[in-house]
């Protein structure tokens, strides 16, 4: 069993819609949950920084994180075609930085 | 500024060339990385130097050699490489890599290289 499990997609939708992305993980010692959004042959952005459980909101994207479930969310509101991208999440315990586990990606598409 | 640069952004290379890979960050980090990706996968761990020591190594192949002149440089030297090394490079950096507080990584736009 993989450690972080992502749904690798593709996944589109219209412009406008609400969309909810999802991570589950087997190892009960995370801490940090982050999300990542990459562009087509360009580096990792990092989109959404959380400690531990509950919600952080950023304009329109919105991470949650329910560690009784071992389930994290990235939610989007109003998608516009520019969040067309391939959405990581990745998690790690409470040292070591270096030990990041990265899901597999979704790759998104907003169409107009 | 949370800004990581890598040149070159491609690199084209035959399986006898040297060639190598350069990282440049300034927002006063002190662990850097090195990591591979493939198509449609996640970033996979090479290399980690923290304050300029190589720390963590992840059984990579002597064909990839790292070097971190100074804590805002790193570079990862390319030599008799094979097809199959064909990938996206990704430089990160983070504070100290201790991952004490909100420590995160940040990665630069990547070097795309096509060994032929």
């Amino acid at each position: 069993q993989k450690e972080v499990e992502q749904d690798p997609g593709p996944l589109s939708v219209p412009e406008g819609a609400i969309v909810s992305l999802n991570c589950t993980y087997s190892n009960s010692a995370f801490q940090y949950f982050m999300w990542y959004r990459q562009y087509s042959r360009k580096g990792p952005e990092l989109l959404m920084y959380t400690y531990s459980s509950g919600n952080k909101e950023d304009g329109r994207f919105t991470a949650q994180v329910d560690k009784s479930s071992k389930y994290i969310s990235l939610f989007i509101r109003d998608s516009q075609p520019s969040d067309s991208a391939t959405y990581l999440c990745a998690m790690r315990g409470v040292t070591g930085a270096n030990n990041l586990f990265f899901g597999t990606g979704t790759r998104l598409t907003v169409i107009p | 500024d949370t800004e990581v640069t890598q040149t070159p952004k491609h690199l084209v290379m035959g399986m006898t060339n040297k060639k190598s890979l350069k990282c440049e960050q300034h927002m006063g980090h002190r662990a850097m990385y090195w990591y591979k990706q493939k198509a449609k996968k996640p970033p996979e761990l090479m290399f980690v130097y923290s304050y300029e020591k190589l720390s963590i190594n992840e059984s990579v192949p002597s064909r990839f050699s790292p070097e971190c002149p100074n804590s805002s440089l790193l570079n990862l030297h390319l030599h008799a490489l094979q097809p199959e090394d064909s990938a996206l490079y990704l430089c990160a950096s983070s504070q100290d890599g201790s991952g004490r507080g909100r420590e995160t990584q940040y990665f630069g736009p990547g070097t795309r290289l096509l060994v032929l």
